[in-house]
């Protein structure tokens, strides 16, 4: 198994494009979250989802959406990119509601000029 | 209040000792602990779940105290491979939010 992986590593942006984080899990988990992580804050739930076709807002949802058509694929969204946005993006998935253990991708570093 | 406390560290300890993280949490319906490792600049791995008994996973000893709202971790014979920051995770009402504490660095010299 691949884990959970996520594409691109790295990106640069204008601020005002627009772009989509790609992440996907090949472990059948019914969970999956998106974090970011900015220096001295932790990560920060930005949005997650319980299913396929179900999604819903975490802590800091504003500017970015999110999709889940398959169990595996679950994009994030950036609208109009924001210096603000520039952070470290985690995905993540979790195999159960009964241990919330969760299991991370790699990571994309993402800077907005 | 920050939902998640952690000392901020960093944390500077020689080879063999033994050192012991604190974590406090706000929410008192707060239904999963968890602690997780995260190396420099690469994604958190958990290490162990959290449970009010206590648990024990060789060098790394967990504890949970409910009616204090506290977490701790001790790593015991510190290796120069346990360096790293380690971040306390708690999950709220439902398991759909998930807050992560920002972390305490560790720092193991030789």
């Amino acid at each position: 198994n691949a884990g959970v992986t996520q594409t691109p590593k790295f990106q640069v942006l204008k601020t005002g494009q627009s772009m989509t984080l790609q992440c996907a899990q090949d472990m059948n988990h019914e969970y999956m979250s998106w974090y970011r992580q900015d220096p001295g804050m932790g990560l920060r739930l930005i949005h997650y989802s319980v299913g396929a076709g179900i999604t819903d807002q975490g802590e800091v949802p504003n500017g970015y959406n999110v999709s889940r058509s398959t169990t595996e694929d679950f994009p994030l969204r950036l609208l109009s990119a924001a210096p603000s946005q520039t952070s470290v993006y985690f995905c993540a998935s979790s195999p159960d509601r009964v241990s919330w253990a969760q299991y991370f991708g790699p990571g994309t570093r993402l800077l907005v000029l | 209040r920050k939902e998640v406390e952690q000392d901020p560290g960093p944390f500077n300890v020689p080879e063999g000792a033994t050192v012991a993280f604190n974590c406090t949490y706000s929410n008192s319906a707060s239904q999963s602990f968890f602690w997780y490792r995260q190396d420099c600049r690469k994604e958190p791995k958990l290490l162990m779940s959290v449970y009010s008994s206590g648990n024990e996973d060789g060098r790394f000893t967990a504890q949970l105290n409910r009616a204090s709202q506290y977490i701790s971790l001790l790593i015991r014979d510190s290796k120069l491979s346990d360096s790293a920051t380690y971040l306390c995770v708690v999950t709220n009402t439902g398991g759909f939010k998930t807050i992560f504490g920002a972390g305490t660095r560790l720092f193991v010299k030789a």
